[in-house]
């Protein structure tokens, strides 16, 4: 099946600087991606919608100044996390709709510390 | 905009027993209603999904039904085994779009 890959996986960073998390789409293209976020024994929570050439639409309370997305091509999303603090700790998820099958698939998540 | 809502959070059965988990949405116009499997640090793995324009579905152990008019929808696993600890989420999936607003998940363990 489609294969959504995220990297990094892991990822500690100090608190008040900058982490990138990228979704690729490996098999297929992807003209919408979603980034989720899941705080620990909680639900997935959609944070924004990424459209390939166009802005990123937010949900309502999630900062887009804070949580960076840019989706330059068909199969590479990206989700930066700015001046991190503590409380961003979380599991971040991306999906990517692959319009053939009209099938959303998942990444393998991000885990993100701020130290 | 639409809105899940998931019971119970927490079940525990015995094996062989069934486990139904229930969810029920807001938006009418929600048309597709998957149901996925997230054991810990791991991404979701679809398990099973129903469209509005049918009330049942079954694979194997695992069938959902639908109530469109009420607005819920159920997960049923039969003859529950180990394996099948996980959390469990529901989505509902908002006509005309992609995205997926997942109810608050339920902790199914399965007692040996």
């Amino acid at each position: 099946g489609a294969v959504v890959s995220q990297h990094p996986s892991r990822v500690i960073c100090k608190s008040g600087t900058s982490v990138k998390i990228e979704c690729r789409s490996l098999d297929f293209q992807a003209t919408t991606m979603f980034w989720y976020r899941q705080f620990p024994k909680q639900s997935l929570m959609l944070m924004a919608t990424s459209n390939e050439g166009s802005k990123a639409t937010y949900e309502q309370g999630v900062e887009k100044d804070k949580f960076l997305i840019n989706h330059a091509s068909l199969t590479l999303s990206t989700l930066t996390v700015t001046s991190a603090h503590p409380e961003d700790s979380s599991f971040y998820i991306c999906s990517a709709v692959s319009l053939e099958g009209n099938t959303i698939y998942f990444g393998e998540g991000s885990w993100l510390t701020v130290v | 905009g639409e809105n899940v809502e998931q019971h119970p959070s927490t079940l525990s059965v015995q094996e062989g027993d069934s486990a139904v988990i229930k969810c029920t949405y807001s938006d009418s116009a929600s048309n597709y209603f998957p149901w996925y499997k997230q054991e810990l640090g791991k991404r979701p793995q679809l398990i099973i999904d129903i469209r509005s324009n049918v009330g049942e579905k079954k694979d194997q152990r695992i069938a959902v039904t639908l109530n469109k008019t009420a607005k819920h929808f159920s997960l049923h696993i039969t003859e529950t085994q180990p394996e099948d600890s996980a959390v469990y989420f529901c989505a509902a999936n908002p006509s005309g779009t992609y995205k997926y607003i997942f109810g608050t998940g339920t902790r199914l363990k399965v007692l040996a």
